[in-house]
């Protein structure tokens, strides 16, 4: 089945640094990628997403890229805000709208004033 | 808010007892998703609704059952509970078909004690 690896685990950064996380599938048949924000005692937000047939997304700070022939994705955060500290999961699932989300491991991010 | 509803927040109860978990999805969504988070699993997929009919299965124990009723509300049943089965419960929901995205609950923190 698809396995998703996540790293770092953790990530350090002063505000208005940029943050990167990347992420690796091994399912070549994997065609939507999320990335969620999980604060702490809340569930999941979807804050960006990006479908194999493009290579990159943007939404104002946030932008995800995709390498589909090296199997990986990655979230970019410009500008980081203190508010952007969070637990940041990528995911991967394949086929229509009817399958699972397999999630990587996570990446806490702090961002330091 | 994400829209999607979950009851109740915070559940507290012994080995061997029987729970229920509800999730009410975002209004017009069709699929619910169901998922675990452990600290050592990770966000777990669990099983998958669609207009009341089970889709897809993933790492759910056969003492776990769930269902979706008519007015699209699901329902996740947990029993002969072990210590083990102490996580958060999070339920997801999409539109379904060709709309991949999946919109989290804020989940129900499940104690074993």
């Amino acid at each position: 089945g698809e396995n998703v690896e996540q790293h770092p685990s953790t990530l350090s950064v002063q505000e208005g640094d940029s943050a990167v996380i990347k992420c690796t599938y091994s399912d070549s048949a994997s065609n939507y990628f999320p990335w969620y924000k999980q604060e702490l005692g809340k569930g999941p937000q979807l804050i960006i997403d990006i479908r194999s047939n493009v290579g990159e997304k943007k939404d104002q700070r946030i932008a995800v890229t995709l390498n589909k022939t090296a199997k990986h994705f990655s979230l970019h955060i410009t500008e980081t805000q203190p508010e952007d500290s969070a637990v940041y999961f990528c995911a991967a699932s394949k086929g229509t709208g009817f399958q699972k989300l397999v999630f990587g491991t996570g990446t806490r991010l702090l961002v330091s004033p | 808010d994400s829209g999607v509803t979950q009851t109740p927040k915070h559940l507290i109860t012994a080995t061997g007892q029987r729970v229920t978990l509800r999730c009410s999805p975002r209004s017009g969504d069709l699929s619910v998703y169901w998922y675990q988070q452990s600290l050592d699993q990770g966000l777990q997929f669990l099983i998958q609704y669609y207009n009341g009919e089970e889709r897809a299965k993933g790492n759910i124990l056969e003492r776990f059952s769930a269902q979706q009723f008519p007015d699209l509300h699901s329902e996740l049943n947990l029993s002969s509970l072990e210590l083990g089965d102490s996580a958060l419960y999070f339920c997801a929901s999409s539109p379904g078909g060709a709309n991949y995205e999946q919109y989290f609950g804020p989940g129900t923190r499940l104690t074993v004690t």
